[in-house]
């Protein structure tokens, strides 16, 4: 199967922290991967693609890094802020679904002030 | 203002009753696809549409049906709904696959019951 996790444990960090979160996956390695924001009852919304050719990605407050060797992704959110409190999904091109997009389960992250 | 809306935002309805869950994007887009999302499973792809008259199963399809005869438009059709559909639906749409960010409806709430 075309896994690809995320800890489904919340992560509670305290404003201006950095906030680190992991997406792992199993298989075959994809060319990119995309992160996405969901508030509660609202559709995802796109935040970051990274190629697999790019180790590190940077938007404002978010860095993403991807390590085909580790299998992995980290999303970083540096000096958060409780408006930065969302689940966080890493997606991956579906390898036999049109390049689709497969979802993690997201990680809900907590910013207390 | 460039969206994807979805109709409607909320339904609770019977075992067996076919409905129809409108999506409609204003972007041109090509890729067009439909998710549920459920506590515990993350977003799961039912059907998506690479263009008209084009589509395909993702992971979960059974249970419904899919039509892209405009390129607008990419309804959601349950021909005899069951409790186990009973889930929160998302479309979205991308310009051409998973390289490009997905654009998410705000989501529609159906209870089956």
């Amino acid at each position: 199967s075309q896994k690809i996790e995320q800890n489904s444990e919340a992560l509670n960090i305290q404003e201006g922290k950095t906030a680190t979160l992991t997406c792992n996956y199993t298989n075959y390695s994809p060319a990119y991967l995309q992160w996405y924001r969901q508030d509660p009852g609202r559709g995802p919304v796109f935040l970051l693609l990274i190629r697999e050719n790019e180790k590190e990605k940077r938007k404002e407050r978010l860095k993403v890094t991807f390590d085909t060797t580790l299998k992995q992704s980290l999303f970083h959110i540096t000096a958060s802020q409780p408006a930065d409190s969302a689940t966080y999904l890493c997606a991956r091109p579906s390898r036999n679904a049109g390049n689709m997009l497969t979802f993690g389960g997201g990680t809900r992250l907590m910013v207390k002030p | 203002e460039a969206q994807v809306t979805q109709n409607p935002r909320y339904l609770i309805t019977v075992t067996g009753k076919k409905l129809t869950v409108t999506c409609s994007q204003n972007m041109n887009h090509e890729y067009m696809s439909w998710y549920r999302q459920d506590p515990g499973l993350g977003l799961r792809q039912i059907y998506y549409s690479m263009n008209v008259e084009v589509t395909d199963k993702g992971d979960v399809p059974e249970g419904y049906k899919v039509s892209r005869k405009e390129k607008r438009n990419f309804p959601l059709i349950l021909e005899s709904p069951s409790p186990n559909q009973t889930s929160l639906y998302f479309c979205a749409s991308s310009l051409q696959g998973g390289l490009y960010e997905q654009y998410f409806g705000p989501g529609t709430r159906l209870t089956v019951t």
